[in-house]
């Protein structure tokens, strides 16, 4: 009963190299994130969209982008990885209800290796 | 910008102690969020906290919202070596309309068998 997806795993890529990853819910959440979380810290929210509205943090490099084609999938695209970038980048949903009730669920990640 | 600071960041405890881990912040949240990470796993949500004042009780944790709504408190009994991973503290913006999470850094916790 996967409610958030994440594809692939574990994704190696070469410095400079792009690479996209994926994210699919089955929640029919309005609201996807994606976070960037390096070793033992927290989540880093890099942008997220609700519904088309695309939201981007002002200290997100503009070397990450992202797609929302529909309701259910969001992709996060790096067009040059760098070594900084080795990550795990987690895909999250929520209604996106105000005032404090809302609830995000997170997918199980994407380990990025950049050699 | 509202912070969350959470202590200890690291904890190292045998089976069977308890423990507790703080969540503290200067601004008021609407709510408070407690999650745990398993490492190469995403956060899972445990509890949310809306009253101020409130306790909430899950098997061994117990969890509490400070009376002002700018703190919280998570308590384990007895750990086991499954309660082994990052707990993290996220809060909600106590402003109208925000649906967007604040992140404490986590507090990594091993428990020794």
């Amino acid at each position: 009963d996967a409610m958030v997806i994440q594809n692939p795993r574990y994704q190696v890529t070469q410095f400079g190299k792009p690479v996209t990853l994926s994210c699919s819910q089955t929640l029919n959440h309005n609201v996807m994130y994606w976070y960037q979380q390096k070793s033992s810290q927290a989540p880093k929210l890099l942008f997220h969209y609700y519904d088309k509205d695309f939201n981007n943090e002002a200290d997100t490099p503009d070397n990450f982008q992202s797609r929302r084609p529909n309701t259910s999938f969001c992709f996060l695209d790096i067009r040059s990885p760098g070594l900084g970038d080795a990550a795990m980048y987690l895909c999250a949903t929520s209604r996106g209800w105000s005032g404090g009730t809302d609830t995000q669920y997170f997918g199980p990640g994407t380990r990025l290796t950049v050699l | 910008t509202q912070l969350l600071e959470q202590s200890p960041q690291f904890l190292s405890i045998q089976e069977g102690e308890n423990l507790t881990v703080y969540c503290n912040s200067s601004s008021v949240f609407s709510s408070l969020q407690w999650y745990r990470q398993e490492p190469g796993e995403g956060p899972v949500l445990l509890v949310t906290v809306v009253t101020g004042g409130e306790v909430k009780k899950l098997k061994r944790l117990t969890f509490q919202f400070g009376d002002a709504r700018k703190d919280s408190s998570l308590h384990i009994t007895a750990a086991q070596p499954g309660d082994t991973g990052l707990y993290l503290c996220a809060g909600y913006n106590s402003g109208a309309g925000s649906y967007q999470l604040t992140f404490g850094k986590g507090t990594k916790l091993s428990v020794i068998p």
